[in-house]
């Protein structure tokens, strides 16, 4: 089945600097990619997804982007603000066969002032 | 507004007493699931379901069992709930059929298993 590899599982970052979150995937039918937001005490959120037929995908200050080779996506978000402070989980599926979600183990970022 | 609603948020109870946490959605989705949050080990499935009638096990069922007799329902029961399930529970439902598949979470359900 679907393996996901996120690192790094805690991230310290300068307000206003950038912050990159790296995920893994193991199952080629994997064809879409999203993520997700956590926000203390609340529930996750989806903030941006990918699919296998685009390279990169940018809303605002969060881009995406996706090496089908490689088997890696990551999260880019610049120009960072408090706000941004969360948990943020990376999840592959395969639309194609069973919708099932897998998720990565979350990434605790914290934007210091 | 659409959404997903568990129940109860909060819950303590003691080893062996049964306990049911409801879920139902109001977006018609075909895809549901369950997922427990611990500490450093993410979102793990638990149950997922496709369709009425259709349930499947995700990486971590044991102590858990589900049903989907009607597509807007998913309730997970625990028969006999021992510590290690104290965990926080999410329900998720997505469109499914291959759909654009963003996951749609419950506010969550804080158990404690004492």
């Amino acid at each position: 089945g679907e393996n996901v590899e996120q690192h790094p599982s805690t991230l310290s970052v300068q307000e206003g600097d950038s912050a990159v979150i790296k995920c893994t995937y193991s199952d080629s039918a994997s064809n879409y990619f999203p993520w997700y937001k956590q926000e203390l005490g609340k529930r996750p959120q989806l903030i941006i997804d990918i699919r296998s037929n685009v390279g990169e995908k940018k809303d605002q200050r969060i881009a995406v982007t996706l090496n089908k080779t490689a088997k890696h996506f990551s999260l880019h978000i610049t120009e960072t603000q408090p706000e941004d402070s969360a948990v943020y989980f990376c999840a592959a599926s395969s639309t194609d066969r069973d919708d099932k979600i897998i998720f990565g183990k979350g990434t605790r970022l914290h934007i210091l002032p | 507004e659409a959404q997903v609603t568990q129940n109860p948020r909060y819950l303590i109870t003691v080893t062996g007493k049964k306990l049911t946490v409801t879920c139902s959605q109001n977006m018609n989705h075909e895809y549901m699931s369950w997922y427990r949050q611990d500490p450093g080990l993410g979102l793990r499935q638990i149950y997922y379901s496709m369709n009425v009638e259709v349930t499947d096990k995700g990486d971590v069922p044991e102590g858990y069992k589900v049903s989907r007799k009607e597509k807007r329902n998913f309730p997970l029961i625990l028969e006999s709930p021992s510590p290690n399930q104290t965990s926080l529970y999410f329900c998720a439902s997505s469109p499914g059929q291959g759909r654009d598949t963003e996951a749609f979470f419950g506010q969550g359900t804080r158990l404690t298993v004492v």
